[in-house]
């Protein structure tokens, strides 16, 4: 069946630092792809999407790619802030179901 | 102001007492879901429904039943919960038109201990 990886974490970083969290997936089909984020307490909100090969989303400074070759949706920023700290989830969608990867959580120091 | 709401948001019960959890949008979406948050496993599908009295299992729906009566509310019912359903739980709806593409609004969570 349709899955999703994503690394492991917690990943902590310096403010200003570069971030990437990978993605990979499996799945039949042309799934869409989607990267949501989690703040302390609150549900899930999404960051970023994308619906076909080589659609790169972009939102808030983060941005990912399809890269339906690889089978990956990495997550990229240039530099983190202290207010990006949160849990990013990678997300695949084909259909009327969505699967989640595990959650990468992300710490920033000031 | 465009929400999922769900009730209650903490729950501590003991097995075997039936329990709902209602999950309610005011965004005339016709696509929601459920979901179960564990640690390392990330959120697990439980089920969803593509619009009134349409509901269809996710990937983790033994122990769960759910109903789809009105557009804007999807209760989780546990008939008969046990200690492996407690759980951080979420509500999330979308439009249902290009489901696979569009984006889905959660709600705030509902935090589940079954004693």
């Amino acid at each position: 069946g349709d899955s999703v990886t994503q690394m492991e974490g917690p990943v902590t970083l310096s403010e200003e630092a570069f971030l990437t969290i990978n993605c990979t997936y499996t799945a039949t089909g042309y799934p869409s792809l989607f990267w949501y984020v989690q703040y302390p307490g609150e549900g899930l909100q999404l960051l970023l999407k994308a619906t076909k090969a080589d659609d790169k989303g972009s939102n808030k400074g983060f941005e990912a790619t399809y890269r339906k070759e690889t089978t990956s949706f990495h997550l990229e920023k240039g530099s983190v802030q202290v207010s990006d700290s949160a849990v990013y989830f990678c997300a695949l969608s084909g259909g009327f179901k969505t699967i989640f990867g595990a959650g990468t959580r992300l710490f920033v120091k000031a | 102001e465009a929400q999922v709401t769900q009730n209650p948001r903490y729950l501590i019960t003991v097995t075997g007492k039936k329990l709902t959890v209602t999950c309610s949008q005011n965004m005339n979406h016709e696509y929601m879901s459920w979901y179960r948050q564990d640690p390392g496993l990330g959120l697990r599908q439980i089920y969803y429904s593509m619009n009134v009295e349409v509901t269809d299992k996710g990937d983790v729906p033994e122990g769960y039943k759910v109903s789809r009566k009105e557009k804007r509310n999807f209760p989780l019912i546990l008939e008969s919960p046990s200690p492996n359903q407690t759980s951080l739980y979420f509500c999330a709806s979308s439009r249902a038109r290009d489901a696979h593409s569009n984006e889905q609004f959660f709600g705030p969570g509902t935090r589940l201990t079954v004693l």
